[in-house]
């Protein structure tokens, strides 16, 4: 089955720098990749998200990498701010749905 | 559209006690899919219901089932609840297989055993 690794378990930035947070797969089959960010005491949500047909996506201030062959996809933080402090969570997934497979999360601390 | 509801907020029990927990999901899911998070700690999947049935387990011990009903909510049973089962369960839904669609998460259940 999928296995996802999450590097690194915490980070922390000075406010207006930028965050980088990489995972790597094992299941060459997993084609949907997405990210998702859990601020202290609530949900998980989707921030952005990656399909393996795609090399690159962006959305404002984050974008994910994907490359297929070496199995890791990363997500950058530009410009950071204290609201972007929050534990994220990579995730892959096979073709057909089976279970999303998350990794540890990582835990982001922006200091003001 | 109404978001992934689950019921009760907050659970306290008593170890040995049963536990119920209840998830509806976004209208036109049909995917459920249920997750522990204990304190702290990252998102350890446990089960995921998809047009009624049971498509996967996690690694988790007999006495935590579920089933998916018609309507696809969902209910997760915790029996013989132990100490260590104290954690924010936090079920999911998605548009369904083979749609690699993102999950969309509740804002979970918190159990308590004591």
């Amino acid at each position: 089955g999928e296995n996802v690794e999450q590097h690194p378990s915490t980070l922390s930035v000075q406010e207006g720098d930028s965050a980088v947070i990489k995972c790597t797969y094992s299941d060459s089959a997993s084609n949907y990749f997405p990210w998702y960010k859990q601020e202290l005491g609530k949900r998980p949500q989707l921030i952005i998200d990656i399909r393996s047909n795609v090399g690159e996506k962006k959305d404002q201030r984050i974008a994910v990498t994907l490359n297929k062959t070496a199995k890791h996809f990363s997500l950058h933080i530009t410009e950071t701010q204290p609201e972007d402090s929050a534990v994220y969570f990579c995730a892959a997934t096979p073709p057909y749905g089976q279970n999303f497979v998350f990794g540890p999360g990582t835990r982001l601390s922006v200091l003001p | 559209e109404a978001g992934v509801t689950q019921s009760p907020t907050h659970l306290i029990k008593t170890r040995g006690q049963q536990a119920t927990l209840r998830c509806s999901p976004i209208s036109g899911h049909t995917s459920v899919y249920w997750y522990q998070q204990a304190l702290g700690l990252g998102l350890q999947f446990l089960l995921w219901y998809d047009e009624g049935e049971e498509r996967n387990r996690g690694n988790f011990p007999p006495r935590f089932s579920g089933r998916q009903f018609p309507n696809y909510s969902s209910e997760l049973n915790v029996n013989a609840l132990e100490l260590e089962d104290s954690a924010l369960y936090l079920c999911a839904s998605s548009r369904g297989r083979g749609e690699n669609s993102p999950l969309h998460f509740g804002n979970g259940t918190r159990l308590t055993v004591t």
